[in-house]
């Protein structure tokens, strides 16, 4: 069974730094690409960030771009995004998605909360 | 990036009736797109994916259709359990973009 679990959320203030983590098992996940999509409350998805298996590709939303950073430790079945100069407007569920095999995300994780407020 | 709008952004249906979502796209996206169903607190779920394929496990009163512009999902008996809210997203080109989604309530 494919299981994504995300890990690292909270309560940061503006201008602040967060890792947010996400464990994957049931899979080769060295096999998958993968993403990260958010969902401000009450709002609706908005995709953040994509990595290839290799690493070799990324995409960032212009949204986050220069601020945020995908990485993943295939040894580690384990995705990362770092985030820096936190903004309000980066309050969000944050999902890890993993990729159907050339297409969009198919299994999804719990999501994290991530809070950006003083 | 392929913008994707959605229509209705909310609709009002009863148990038993069929329902019909729409997503159209700013380009051509062949049959890249998926259909999602999310409940509240919840992940969202693939119901289809290229643009007409039913997700192993979906009920089959849920379909899509459409290619190029214009895709639509059809919920053909609503059931309770369907009370929820549904997006789009195009696979076509990075970024992926969602629709805004369509919550259906009763």
């Amino acid at each position: 069974e494919v299981q994504l679990v995300e890990s690292g959320g909270g309560l940061i203030q503006p201008g602040g730094s967060l890792r947010l983590s996400c464990a994957a098992s049931g899979f080769i996940f060295s096999s998958y690409e993968m993403n990260w999509v958010r969902q401000a409350p009450g709002k609706g998805l908005e995709w953040i960030s994509y990595i290839s298996a290799s690493s070799s590709t990324v995409y960032y939303a212009d949204s986050v771009k220069g601020r945020f950073t995908i990485s993943r430790d295939n040894a580690k079945n384990s995705l990362y995004l770092q985030m820096n100069s936190l903004r309000a407007e980066d309050t969000a569920v944050y999902y890890c998605a993993r990729d159907r095999p050339a297409g969009g995300p198919e299994y999804w994780g719990q999501g994290t909360l991530v809070t950006v407020s003083s | 990036a392929i913008q994707m709008t959605q229509s209705p952004s909310s609709l009002s249906a009863s148990v038993g009736d069929s329902v019909t979502i729409t997503c159209r796209a700013s380009q051509g996206i062949r049959n890249d797109l998926v259909w999602y169903q999310q409940k509240p607190g919840k992940a969202p779920k693939v119901l289809i994916f290229a643009a007409s394929s039913l997700q192993t496990g979906v009920p089959s009163r849920f379909s899509g259709s459409g290619s190029g512009t214009e895709f639509t999902l059809t919920i053909s008996s609503l059931q309770p359990e369907d009370f929820a809210t549904y997006y789009c997203l195009q696979d076509h080109n990075m970024p992926w973009t969602f629709g805004q989604g369509t919550k259906v309530d009763i």
